[in-house]
């Protein structure tokens, strides 16, 4: 069980905007950045959301985060068919001092 | 291109060792910290263990603490996972990601290898 939760599902239409928690605590999300990565399955995960809600080249600004003490929250907004994968926030743990990931969120686009 | 390319997985017995090596190019490896993120079939992402890029820090998942030993060698560019007393939990497919870091602050894994996978099983 992963100290960071997700919902384990997640769905849209194309065109809608969606949104992707992430709960945490004061060890790991209230006091350290969080990061978000995309996984189409059979691959290898992409990072989508680096520190200060930066997006690497080539990562659309359809997709954005938030955060707010202790959650996270990653945006889809103009949904597409090619959004549909596994979604992992993740972030550092100062009490654990390690990376935690959280339990994946599979988004689909109906 | 950044390019990380895992190798060593294969099938071992319960208790076994098995050690898995990362081959980086096309940046400067010494500067970046390495990690290896674990994924078991059908599961989510795992991190397992953090290395800095002049090996000061290093960091292990509570799950392969005394059993792993990240290691690295910045003159031929590569990464290691040396795993011992192997388990059939430890089964995954095994990630090696760079990350860039500035002090405390890093700034997430921005490039993984395609994996090397691990099956632990008599």
């Amino acid at each position: 069980q992963s100290v960071l939760t997700q919902p384990p599902s997640a769905s849209g239409t194309p065109g809608q905007r969606v949104t992707i928690s992430c709960s945490g605590g004061s060890s790991n999300i209230g006091s350290n950045t969080v990061h978000w990565y995309q996984q189409i399955p059979g691959t290898a995960p992409k990072l989508l959301i680096s520190s200060d809600n930066q997006r690497p080249s080539g990562v659309p600004d359809r997709f954005s985060d938030s955060k707010s003490g202790t959650s996270a929250s990653l945006a889809i907004s103009g949904l597409q068919s090619e959004d549909e994968a596994d979604y992992y926030c993740a972030a550092w743990d100062d009490s654990l001092k390690g990376r935690l990931f959280g339990g994946g969120t599979k988004l689909t686009v109906l | 291109d950044v390019q990380l390319v895992e190798s060593g997985g294969g099938l071992v017995k319960p208790g076994g060792s098995l050690r898995l090596s990362c081959a980086a190019s096309e940046f400067t490896f010494s500067s970046y910290s390495m990690n290896w993120v674990r994924q078991a079939p059908g599961k989510g992402l795992e991190w397992v263990s953090s290395l800095s890029g002049d090996t000061y820090y290093i960091f292990y998942a509570d799950s392969v603490k005394g059993r792993f030993t990240i290691s690295r060698d910045n003159a031929k560019n590569s990464l290691y996972l040396q795993m011992n007393s192997l388990r059939a939990e430890d089964s995954a497919v095994y990630y090696c990601a760079r990350e860039p870091c500035s002090g405390n602050k890093c700034d997430g894994f921005d490039y993984w290898g395609q994996g090397t996978l691990v099956t632990v099983s008599s």
